[in-house]
């Protein structure tokens, strides 16, 4: 069955300190990933995305991901976080058929101290 | 840039109430869902909708729930007796990949 794990519930960085956001999912077939970012009280925002070639991403926000099929991982990184990055993430997977589904991970939430 | 939007932001309803909520995709965009999220929960998929159909629906899409693209604009979902445990944040969603999601609507049922 498909799924995608996001093994940390919660995650406390400081400000300008680095991030790394675990992802790992279970898909049948090479998979379409996704990071989304919600912020309390709002809608979700495509961080980035991976559908093929080369396989480190860069995002919107300074942020990147890495897939490594061999580990079934999608983790995302920022070197240096800022206090509004403090929302909550969420991992994502698809078939990347035009009418697919995602199937969301439940989430991180980061919290950025001073 | 283009974006989803969906109305209203908030509804609060009854019990056995009908509900119509609405999102107007991104307007060269073929393909529409709908999501929701359970307050402290992950988003889970509900339907997903091409050319006038429903292509693919989840076990929560059932009986009480209906889409519908009514003009070239608008797609709704409809709950037609919403129960206690439909009170979520409901997110419309349009593709073609990457999906691009609206702000939500968030549904109280009392």
């Amino acid at each position: 069955a498909q799924s995608v794990t996001q093994p940390d519930i919660h995650i406390t960085v400081s400000e300008g300190a680095s991030l790394e956001l675990r992802c790992n999912y279970s898909y049948g077939a090479t998979p379409y990933l996704f990071w989304y970012v919600q912020s309390p009280g709002q809608g979700l925002q495509l961080l980035l995305k991976y559908f093929s070639g080369d396989t480190l991403v860069q995002g919107i926000k300074g942020f990147e991901a890495e897939f490594k099929r061999s580990q079934s991982s999608f983790n995302l990184r920022k070197p240096s976080v800022h206090w509004s990055d403090a929302a909550e993430y969420f991992c994502a997977v698809g078939a990347g058929r035009r009418d697919d589904k995602i199937i969301f991970g439940k989430g991180t939430r980061l919290h950025i101290l001073p | 840039e283009p974006e989803v939007t969906q109305t209203p932001s908030h509804q609060v309803t009854q019990m056995g109430q009908e509900v119509i909520l609405r999102c107007v995709p991104i307007s060269n965009h073929l393909y529409f869902y709908w999501y929701r999220q359970i307050l402290g929960q992950k988003v889970e998929f509900l339907v997903s909708f091409y050319n006038n159909e429903i292509s693919e629906k989840s076990e929560i899409f059932d009986d009480q729930f209906s889409v519908e693209r009514p003009d070239g604009s608008n797609f709704t979902l409809k709950i037609r007796s919403t129960k206690l445990e439909d009170s979520a944040m409901y997110f419309c969603a349009s593709s073609p990949p990457p999906q691009y999601f609206g702000p939500g609507t968030r549904l109280l049922v009392l």
